[in-house]
């Protein structure tokens, strides 16, 4: 079926290093989107990223559609940035299909 | 940026009771949508909406009704909950089904089911 495959599952950094989280996908996707999810549980959206490469601050998202993958990059880790990031995927069907996230530790 | 509110914010139920969710939009949104997520795990996709008056299944809809009573309204009815229905719940919306559209989701409802 239709998957989002998200690695790593988990990763432990000290503060200041920087952030490799990937995201790949099984066919052409029409949606993707990256959410930050809080140790508390709300879930923010970072980037609306179908395609392309989109910047906020010490973030950036690169899709590359024909390779069926993106990458969420985060650059000089803050302690703050913990937490779980999530990939979802829309396959031209109206809806997202979530991975299973990337749980980021930031170690001070 | 779209605001969308849940309520409760977090429940508990006794197993075979009825429980319902509620999700407002205030953005006038086409499109919502309800999720349920796991410990540990990603969302997954109980039913959506796009338009009132009309719900459509999701990949996991067993044990769940929806309601749309108009466009920014958009409710998640267990009429018999279970224990295995012990998760967070998130409620979302967006402009269009189609291309393009991101959704903006709700705080999230914390379900224990006992």
């Amino acid at each position: 079926g239709q998957q989002v495959q998200q690695s790593p599952a988990s990763l432990v950094l000290q503060e200041g290093e920087n952030a490799e989280l990937q995201c790949n996908f099984s066919s052409t996707a029409t949606r993707l989107q990256w959410f930050y999810q809080h140790p508390g549980g709300r879930l923010v959206s970072l980037f609306y990223n179908p395609s392309g490469t989109k910047h906020t601050g010490r973030l950036t998202s690169t899709t590359v559609t024909n390779e069926r993958r993106s990458s969420l990059h985060i650059s000089s880790s803050q302690t703050t940035d913990s937490g779980t990031y999530f990939c979802a995927i829309d396959y031209n069907q109206g809806k997202l299909i979530f991975g299973q996230g990337t749980k980021l530790s930031i170690k001070p | 940026e779209a605001a969308v509110t849940q309520s409760p914010r977090s429940k508990v139920a006794v197993t075979g009771g009825k429980v319902t969710l509620s999700c407002h939009q205030t953005n006038n949104h086409d499109y919502m949508y309800w999720y349920r997520q796991d410990t540990g795990h990603g969302l997954r996709l109980i039913h959506y909406s796009y338009v009132a008056d009309s719900t459509e299944k999701g990949d996991i809809p067993d044990g769940y009704k929806a309601s749309r009573p108009s466009q920014e309204n958009f409710s998640l009815i267990l009429e018999l909950a279970s224990l295995s229905q012990t998760a967070v719940y998130f409620c979302a919306s967006s402009d269009s089904g189609q291309i393009y559209a991101e959704q903006f989701f709700g705080p999230g409802t914390r379900l224990t089911v006992l």
